[in-house]
């Protein structure tokens, strides 16, 4: 079957602008994650969607958004971007959410 | 608050020597967790879970709530091996993974 799908795979923006980020779960997974990995960081909890809600949502700040269809598929949208939003940015799906997430590839952000 | 802890950034061994990856945890309640790999050029992955008790490609853990502690361990290390290793961490039903900085394993030969 296939895995999680993200797209697009790299982006260049430049900052103020606001950039949307698209993920794939694999079929039947309703459970959608999104995580910010940094060299500095490392992996961070970004948010989580269950059929269309977010469950849980990571400490970052409002300019940091999410959504979920009802195809499970998911989107990110962080706006009025800053450096420091440069970042790989990893999706993950789940069945139901716990007992361990399939990852897909990332999207590589890089703002300038 | 959820916390995982890996002491070693870097672990280098030789090949067919045990190896042994630390991972230590905090939380209050029942955890569930995990370790990941990432090879070279390829996307997370997970390698095992506590709650399933399976060894997989030679890698078992235990979990010991006494010490807090998830290591992970394999008897005689081959070179494909060779991978960054991150421990995780679920609280429950809060959806999310905490993740451990990670440790880069080296097998040499």
């Amino acid at each position: 079957k296939a895995g999680v799908t993200q797209t697009p795979r790299y982006l260049i923006k430049t900052r103020g602008q606001q950039v949307t980020l698209s993920c794939s779960p694999i079929s039947g997974h309703r459970s959608v994650s999104w995580y910010q990995q940094t060299p500095g960081q490392g992996l961070q909890f970004l948010f989580e969607y269950f059929s269309e809600t977010q469950r849980n949502k990571g400490n970052f700040p409002g300019r940091f958004s999410g959504r979920q269809f009802s195809n499970s598929r998911s989107e990110m949208n962080v706006s009025t971007l800053e450096l420091g939003d440069s970042a790989l940015y990893l999706c993950a799906s789940s069945l139901t959410g716990g007992l361990g997430y399939t990852f897909g590839s990332g999207t590589r952000l890089t703002v300038v | 608050a959820q916390r995982v802890t890996q002491p070693e950034k870097l672990l280098s061994v030789f090949k067919g020597a045990p190896v042994e990856l630390k991972c230590n945890y905090s939380y209050s309640g029942s955890p569930e967790l995990f370790w990941y790999v990432q090879y070279s050029r390829q996307r997370l992955q997970l390698l095992l879970r506590h709650i399933s008790r399976e060894s997989i490609k030679g890698f078992t853990a235990d979990l010991n709530k006494g010490e807090t502690s998830f290591h992970l361990k394999k008897p005689f290390a081959q070179e494909e091996d060779s991978a960054m290793y991150y421990c995780a961490l679920s609280g429950g039903s809060n959806y999310k993974l905490t993740f451990g900085k990670g440790t880069l394993l080296t097998v040499n030969p």
